[in-house]
């Protein structure tokens, strides 16, 4: 069964350093999301990207971060410079044709900012 | 602003013991609900999606149904392969693309 991929599993960098998150959604996917959760709360939306730009996008995801699809299999997270608050799972989703069908989500990636 | 409250926030069952959880939504025009399991350190799994109000979907021990302010996961007869937080997940209103989140129930069956 097809599913979404994301590496690495774990990230541990510094304070004020650039991490990039990858994700491989589903390949006949076309709506690729973002979502972070920090340790104990809810699920939180960051971004959504369709047609190769920003569709939506939530008040977390200010200037320090970036999506990006580099080729036909990647899509990434940049954060730019990271800071502590940044720490938290972050996770990929895929959904097939628009918003209204399900979105599938990667295991995530943790990550920690010291 | 769109929300999900989820209750309880942990449920302790014994094997075979059936109960519900409940997701209560506050959303302008419902465009999709979504259940997810989600185990520690792991990403949301999906269960179902419901969209209307009336709407039942059933998957081995699981069943979920849909009415207009809220919507139910009915355990039957849990396994403790069944012990996981369940998330309820509404899209956003007025044609936003991103789901909004409860803080889920965590379900823990005893053997």
């Amino acid at each position: 069964e097809p599913e979404v991929t994301q590496t690495p599993s774990h990230q541990v960098t510094q304070m004020g350093q650039e991490v990039i998150l990858r994700c491989v959604p589903i390949s006949n996917h076309l709506y690729f999301y973002w979502y972070r959760q920090i340790l104990g709360q809810k699920v939180e939306f960051l971004v959504s990207f369709y047609n190769n730009e920003i569709s939506e996008k939530s008040e977390i995801f200010d200037d320090q971060f970036s999506v990006e699809r580099p080729d036909g299999s990647n899509f990434t997270l940049k954060i730019r410079s990271t800071k502590l608050e940044d720490s938290a799972m972050y996770f990929c989703a895929s959904s097939v044709l628009s918003s209204t069908d399900t979105q599938y989500f990667g295991p995530g990636t943790r990550l920690t900012v010291l | 602003e769109d929300q999900v409250t989820q209750s309880p926030e942990a449920l302790r069952l014994q094997e075979g013991e059936s109960s519900s959880l409940n997701c209560s939504y506050t959303v302008s025009g419902l465009r999709g609900l979504f259940w997810y399991r989600q185990d520690p350190g792991k990403g949301p799994e999906f269960l179902f999606t419901l969209y209307s109000a009336g709407e039942e979907k059933e998957k081995e021990r699981l069943k979920a149904t849909l009415t207009k302010k809220e919507s139910f996961l009915h355990i039957t007869a849990p396994k403790p392969e069944d012990s996981a937080t369940y998330l309820c997940a509404v899209l956003g209103s007025g044609g936003s693309e991103k789901l909004v989140f409860g803080k889920g129930t965590k379900l823990t069956v005893n053997p």
